[in-house]
C-alpha cells in the first residue's frame, strides 16, 4: 500500500528566504506526482505535475524534483514571500494511470514578513 | 478556464435532514471526483466518474449518494448524516482519470 509522508510537517520563514519542502512515497511504482497548496478553509490549487518519466518541472518560483528510485520528491521555492504561506500537499498516483491520488499530510508553511 | 465550482459554499443540517452539493465544471474534463477533507488532514477520496459512470468507490457509506447527471455537473447527496461527517467537501476534475486534477473551493458542511 503507497504512503506518503511530508516533512517537515510545519516550516517558518523570514520573507526572501529560498526553501525546500520533501515527500517521500514507500512504492516507487508510480505514473506521477502532484504538488498542490491549500490555503486555510479553501480547495486545492494545483501547482506542478511532474510525470514519473520527468526529473524536474518548473513554473515561476517554484520548482519540483522527482527522483523516482529513491521514493523522492522536493519542492524548491525560491525568494519566498508572504503570500506563499499555506499548507502543501504531494500526492501520486499509482503506475498504470490509476484515477487514485494517494496524499500526504501536507506542509504548513509560515511566510514572516 | 481552469474552474470547479461548488455549491453551497457553507451547509448546515441536521441528522434528518436530505441536501445536495452540486459541482460544476466546463472544461470538458471526463473524470470528476469527490473528497471529504477533515479539519488538518489531507482529502480522502470519495468517489470518482469516469465518462459519467462511477469508476470507484470507497467504500462510503450509503448516506451519501453521488450522480453525474451529465459531463459537466457532479451532485453529492446527503441523507441522514451523522455530526461526524462535518467535514469541507471538495469536488475535483481531470482531463483523463490520470491527468492533472483541478479542485473546487469545496463546501463546508456542518451536521447537527
Amino acid at each position: 500500500k503507497q504512503e506518503v509522508t511530508q516533512i517537515p510537517a510545519a516550516l517558518s520563514v523570514p520573507e526572501g528566504e529560498n526553501l525546500v519542502l520533501n515527500c517521500s512515497f514507500t512504492d516507487s511504482a508510480i505514473y506521477n506526482l502532484q504538488w498542490f497548496r491549500q490555503d486555510p478553509g479553501k480547495g486545492l490549487t494545483s501547482l506542478l505535475l511532474i510525470q514519473s518519466s520527468q526529473r524536474e518541472q518548473t513554473s515561476g518560483r517554484l520548482n519540483a524534483s522527482l527522483d523516482k528510485s529513491s521514493g523522492r520528491s522536493t519542492l524548491y521555492i525560491a525568494a519566498s514571500q508572504p503570500g506563499d504561506s499555506a499548507t502543501y500537499l504531494c500526492a501520486v498516483r499509482g503506475q498504470g494511470g490509476s484515477e487514485k491520488l494517494v496524499f500526504g499530510k501536507g506542509t504548513k508553511l509560515t511566510v514572516n514578513p | 478556464d481552469t474552474e470547479v465550482t461548488q455549491t453551497p459554499k457553507h451547509l448546515v443540517m441536521g441528522m434528518t435532514n436530505k441536501k445536495s452539493l452540486k459541482c460544476e465544471q466546463h472544461m470538458g474534463h471526463r473524470a470528476m471526483y469527490w473528497y471529504k477533507q477533515k479539519a488538518k488532514k489531507p482529502p480522502e477520496l470519495m468517489f470518482v466518474y469516469s465518462y459519467e459512470k462511477l469508476s470507484i468507490n470507497e467504500s462510503v457509506p450509503s448516506r451519501f449518494s453521488p450522480e453525474c447527471p451529465n459531463s459537466s455537473l457532479l451532485n453529492l447527496h446527503l441523507h441522514a448524516l451523522q455530526p461526524e461527517d462535518s467535514a469541507l467537501y471538495l469536488c475535483a476534475s481531470s482531463q483523463g482519470g490520470s491527468l492533472e486534477q483541478y479542485f473546487g473551493p469545496g463546501t463546508r458542511l456542518t451536521v447537527t
